[in-house]
């Protein structure tokens, strides 16, 4: 079984300050994890991914996540935070064979403040 | 269109009545999902889709739940005798699978409402 912990459902932080949001993972067997995020009103984006490979993951709008099997970490990261960024991000774990369906985390709601 | 599309976007609704919610994958896409988005409960499997393949339907909280895909492309999920705590926003998400194909496209989801 698989299972993803956010810590903090909500984070504040201020406008251009360090974004650090954190995931960490339970899995039976070799992970593939993502990070997503939801606008209001809006479905599910993709940020960035790990599959296999290079363990600091670069994904869109400046995030990155650094996997880290010691760990069972899989969190986010972004230097500078815009107000743009204001959202709702969700971890998720799938396995690498059968179904791939996605286990979300509770999700962790991010403010930006001016 | 390009993405995954969903409708109806809102569906209020009476308890004990049916519902349809349809989702529209991405061309091509062969891995069709349906995830439950609620207060208190996240994000929540439901059922899966994999070509013509018997769909995992282990994520269905209950027997008034049910699900198809036909022809391998469009998906309903139908709801029978709506309870209040149905009400949710209904995600679908496809995914062109295979080797290298590990991610999944969201639609903007249905949101329902039981009254």
């Amino acid at each position: 079984a698989q299972s993803v912990t956010q810590l903090g459902s909500h984070v504040s932080v201020s406008e251009g300050a360090l974004v650090l949001l954190r995931c960490n993972y339970s899995s039976s067997v070799p992970p593939y994890l993502f990070w997503y995020v939801q606008y209001p009103n809006q479905g599910l984006q993709l940020l960035l991914k790990y599959t296999t490979g290079a363990t600091l993951v670069k994904g869109i709008n400046g995030f990155e996540a650094e996997f880290k099997k010691s760990e069972t970490s899989f969190h986010l990261t972004k230097p500078s935070a815009h107000m743009s960024d204001a959202a709702e991000y969700f971890c998720a774990v799938s396995d690498q064979g059968g179904r791939r369906a996605l286990t979300f985390g509770s999700g962790t709601r991010l403010q930006v403040q001016p | 269109g390009a993405g995954v599309s969903q409708s109806p976007s809102n569906k209020v609704t009476e308890k004990g009545k049916d519902v349809e919610l349809r989702c529209d994958p991405i061309s091509g896409h062969t891995a069709l999902y349906w995830y439950r988005q609620s207060l208190g409960q996240g994000l929540e499997f439901l059922i899966y889709f994999q070509g013509n393949s018997a769909p995992d339907k282990s994520g269905l909280p209950s027997d008034r739940f049910s699900a198809e895909r036909t022809g391998g492309s469009v998906s309903t999920l139908t709801i029978q005798r709506t309870q209040q705590e149905d009400s949710a926003v209904y995600l679908c998400a496809s995914s062109p699978y295979g080797a290298q194909s590990t991610e999944a496209f969201f639609g903007q989801g249905t949101r329902l409402t039981v009254v």
